[in-house]
């Protein structure tokens, strides 16, 4: 059984462009959420995906954004980087229901310079 | 706010000795989960606890759970090199909820 899949595993990006990060649940899982984390703030929530419908948002700025495929597939962008945003973007999928594991990917490891 | 805490942040032990990583949250939580991480790794799930009184064992850990006391605690076995990583809780606040709110982690490290 294939795991989470994100897409890339590494990036070096400009202050100041966007980027774009890949996620692909595992089949048949319908919920993809997305965690920052870095060594200051720890793993935090950005969003979470369920049917194509963002159920849930954490507290980051408007340039998080992120989007659901009819296949599950997610993506989020990141636009005008920051240093900041220097971090270590993991997705988790899951089946959505209550009472369910996530299962995490291996991250994208994203440095802003 | 859901807050959790975890202590210790650090923890170094002997291979052999037993130790247990405490998990506090602040609000009523449905589900509690533990994973470990690897340096420059994912999350692996280990544990997750679903009601009072839960309690799971996987080799030499074992992961239990009291509700009322909002509290979680991860106990390890005789600890063995190999267990060495950082280990976090996470707990989503309400039924349905996907958004888990992780504690800070507590890093272990065996020493042979």
């Amino acid at each position: 059984k294939a795991g989470v899949t994100q897409t890339p595993r590494y990036l070096i990006k400009t202050r100041g462009q966007q980027v774009t990060l890949s996620c692909s649940p595992i089949s048949g899982h319908r919920s993809v959420s997305w965690y920052q984390q870095t060594p200051g703030q720890g793993l935090q929530f950005l969003f979470e995906y369920f049917s194509e419908t963002q159920r849930n948002k954490g507290n980051f700025p408007g340039r998080f954004s992120g989007r659901q495929f009819s296949n599950s597939r997610s993506e989020m962008n990141v636009s005008t980087l920051e240093l900041g945003d220097s971090a270590l973007y993991l997705c988790a999928s899951s089946l959505g229901d209550s009472y369910t594991e996530a299962f995490f990917g291996q991250g994208t490891r994203l440095t802003v310079v | 706010e859901l807050k959790v805490e975890q202590n210790p942040l650090f923890l170094s032990m002997q291979e052999g000795k037993n130790y247990t990583i405490y998990c506090n949250y602040s609000t009523t939580s449905d589900r509690l989960y533990w994973y470990r991480q690897d340096p420059g790794k994912s999350l692996e799930s280990l544990f997750v606890l679903l009601s009072n009184g839960a309690v799971k064992q996987e080799g030499r850990l074992m992961a239990s759970l009291d509700t009322k006391a909002r509290l979680s605690t991860l106990h390890i076995t005789a600890a063995v090199h190999d267990l060495s990583a950082t280990y976090f809780c996470a707990v989503t606040t309400f039924f349905g909820n996907e958004k888990l709110t992780f504690g800070t982690g507590t890093r272990l490290t065996i020493i042979p």
